[in-house]
């Protein structure tokens, strides 16, 4: 079964940093791009970063453009998401998400794991 | 405010046949290809629809998708109670301005 399980969410404070983990399994996690999306609470999906299958492309979106940094462990099949500088603002829940298709490529996202919560407070 | 407009809500009673649209511009919609999800409150959005039109295996043929010109649609027949949940469509999109991979803002289904 595909399966993916973020952890390290949790409470910080603002300026702090934290870093998210993606675990995967139940596909060759190196042949698949990978993203992250997030939902803050009572809002819409935002799009956050993605990465692609080798760690050779990254993308982010504008407003964690320099404080978020995307990488990926094929060996360990994880995906990663380093958060600095948090801003209450960036208090979602956040998704790991796998492409649809194996290969090159980004889109489109398509599994979705089940989140992990990111709240910044003081 | 999403790149990508949606109602949103929309509502029908079970049994009926009820559409959701997304409209864009020709750097999302009118040239790239359309995916819808499903979101459950407190569980992982699904991808419902992919390429505008196609369903991966495991989703029912109630749910269909369509594109035209700058806009896509999302249409669900035999509506049943668990179908509740917020629906997103989603894009690649090429300007600057917006990014990347866009999302629409949702819109409610409620099954009255």
């Amino acid at each position: 079964e595909v399966q993916l399980v973020e952890s390290g969410g949790g409470l910080v404070q603002p300026g702090g940093s934290l870093r998210l983990s993606c675990s995967a399994s139940g596909f060759t996690f190196s042949s698949y791009a990978m993203h992250w999306v997030r939902q803050a609470p009572g809002k819409g999906l935002e799009y956050v970063s993605a990465i692609t299958s080798n760690g050779g492309s990254t993308y982010y979106a504008d407003s964690v453009k320099g404080r978020f940094t995307i990488s990926r462990d094929n060996s360990k099949n994880t995906l990663y998401l380093q958060m600095s500088s948090l801003r209450a603002e960036d208090t979602a829940v956040y998704y790991c998400v796998k492409r649809f298709f194996e290969g090159s490529g980004w889109f489109p996202p398509a599994l979705w794991g089940q989140g992990t919560l990111v709240t910044v407070s003081s | 405010q999403s790149v990508l407009t949606q109602p949103p809500s929309v509502s029908a009673a079970p049994g009926q046949k009820v559409t959701i649209s997304c409209s864009g511009s020709s750097s999302n919609i009118g040239n790239n290809y359309v995916s819808w999800y499903q979101h459950l409150p407190g569980t992982a959005p699904k991808l419902l629809i992919y390429d505008s039109n196609k369903r991966p295996s495991g989703i029912p043929d109630r749910f269909s998708g369509s594109k035209s010109g700058t806009s896509a649609t999302l249409g669900i027949t035999g509506l049943q109670t668990g179908d509740e949940a917020d629906y997103y469509c989603g894009t690649w999109d090429s300007s600057l301005s917006a990014g990347f991979w866009v999302f629409g803002g949702g819109t409610k289904l409620t099954v009255l």
